[in-house]
């Protein structure tokens, strides 16, 4: 089967640094994208990568392992406003995207 | 340019009505999607289209059916709706369905069905 794995919930302290985890079993691997969720919100493009390695994007990196199946996104500097919902979806053999359940991240001032 | 719009926002809709949701697009985008949304699960595709006049079936087709007459509306339609379809639907679009590009995502629309 398909399958994303990420943490359910998260806590950061505004100002500090998160990473925030996803692992995937997908039949096929065309990259993977992270998206940002506000509550009660769409999702919004956050990042996109199909090679090794990391992609750094101001506060905000994503690192794609392809062999381990695992990626990350990594926020710098946290703010108040980056309290969301933090989704992980790999494009598969058909170009469709699977998707995780998603990481909710508390941001504590 | 407003993107992806959905209508309803929210709708309260009794078990066995019929319901079309609405998305229409103005990115000239090939591709269109619909997912739903449920607490604790990942988003769930329901149907597609990588481009006008042609419909796929997603991972939780049964209950739904879709239609792509022109390249901007993609109307979802719950034939005989039931409480299991309670959800949040979002639509979304790509440039193209036969690559790996971003998605962009409509507003959504809340639906319960009692």
């Amino acid at each position: 089967g398909q399958n994303i794995d990420q943490p359910t919930e998260m806590t950061a302290t505004e100002g500090a640094i998160v990473q925030i985890n996803c692992t995937y079993q997908t039949s096929g691997f065309n990259g993977l994208f992270w998206y940002q969720q506000h509550a009660g919100e769409a999702p919004t493009f956050l990042s996109y990568n199909v090679l090794d390695g990391l992609e750094e994007k101001g506060r905000f990196s994503s690192f794609l392992s392809r062999s381990k199946g695992y990626s990350y996104l990594l926020l710098k500097e946290l703010q108040m406003k980056d309290s969301a919902s933090y989704l992980c979806a790999v494009s598969n053999s058909n170009y469709q995207l699977i998707w995780g359940a998603g990481t909710k991240l508390i941001i504590k001032p | 340019i407003a993107g992806i719009t959905q209508a309803p926002t929210s709708q309260i809709l009794a078990a066995g009505r019929r319901m079309t949701l609405r998305c229409t697009q103005d990115m000239r985008h090939n591709a269109m999607y619909w997912y739903r949304q449920d607490l604790g699960l990942g988003l769930r595709l329901i149907h597609y289209s990588n481009t006008a006049g042609t419909t796929g079936k997603g991972e939780v087709p049964d209950g739904y059916s879709v239609s792509r007459a022109n390249t901007d509306d993609f109307p979802l339609t719950l034939a005989s709706a039931v409480p299991s379809q309670t959800s949040v639907y979002f639509c979304a679009s790509s440039a193209s369905g036969g690559a790996p590009d971003t998605q962009y995502f409509g507003p959504g629309t809340r639906l319960t069905v009692l």
